[in-house]
């Protein structure tokens, strides 16, 4: 039940093209969603965040879609680039403590 | 502004040498501090984490050990190396109080031959 399922584990996208990863959890009791990207040998980075009370949030290119019923939300990079090939974590929090999905490793061809 | 540092960025070992690997933060007080595991290609275990100077909260029984012997410096330990430990070690730190944003390090490749 602590359990965040991520998919796909991998992404090969052309570059403008719209990947999206899904993510999905049992816990009604998560109460934040973060996405993080990281880069090869970095640290994962914050990208964007929702919260269970927002069905949709967009930050620049960034957008997350949030299906409480379902509990299911995805991630979407609308214009993607080459740049934006990386691994992309979902997350989401109970108390303390983030549960993290798999990863999914993400490559926008050009 | 905060700044979170952590070395080595790569370490070859033997197996059953020990380990000590350092993270520390600069620019905030009182931090929750983490330390993560990656194995290639793979998602982020948390080994341990910390809300304060001596409190260690361990949340996978294994072969390592953490310490927090000053309020914004978390080390990672072993005393025997495993090939099993080989991986990715991320540190990470959190404001006190709000585990929503985590801000990592740049890691520590450890390859135990």
């Amino acid at each position: 039940q602590q359990q965040v399922k991520q998919s796909p584990q991998s992404l090969i996208v052309q570059k403008g093209g719209i990947p999206i990863i899904n993510c999905a959890y049992e816990n009604t009791a998560f109460d934040y969603f973060p996405w993080y990207q990281q880069f090869p040998g970095k640290g994962p980075a914050l990208l964007i965040a929702i919260r269970p009370d927002v069905s949709e949030k967009k930050e620049g290119r960034f957008t997350i879609s949030f299906n409480k019923s379902a509990k299911q939300f995805s991630l979407h990079i609308m214009d993607s680039q080459p740049g934006d090939s990386a691994t992309y974590f979902c997350a989401a929090l109970v108390d303390y403590q983030l549960i993290w999905g798999a990863g999914t490793k993400l490559i926008i061809k050009p | 502004s905060q700044t979170i540092h952590q070395w080595p960025a790569t370490l070859v070992q033997p197996v059953g040498s020990p380990l000590s690997l350092e993270c520390t933060v600069e620019g905030t007080s009182n931090p929750n501090l983490y330390w993560y595991r990656q194995a290639a290609g793979r998602g982020l275990q948390l080994l341990f984490y910390s809300v304060g100077i001596g409190q260690i909260s361990s949340e996978v029984p294994q072969n390592l050990s953490a310490s927090r012997p000053q309020d914004r410096q978390f080390i990672l330990s072993s005393k025997k190396l495993l090939l099993s430990d080989s991986g990715f070690y991320l540190c990470a730190w959190s404001r006190g109080g709000n585990n929503e944003k985590l801000f990592f390090g740049s890691g520590t490749q450890l390859s135990v031959l």
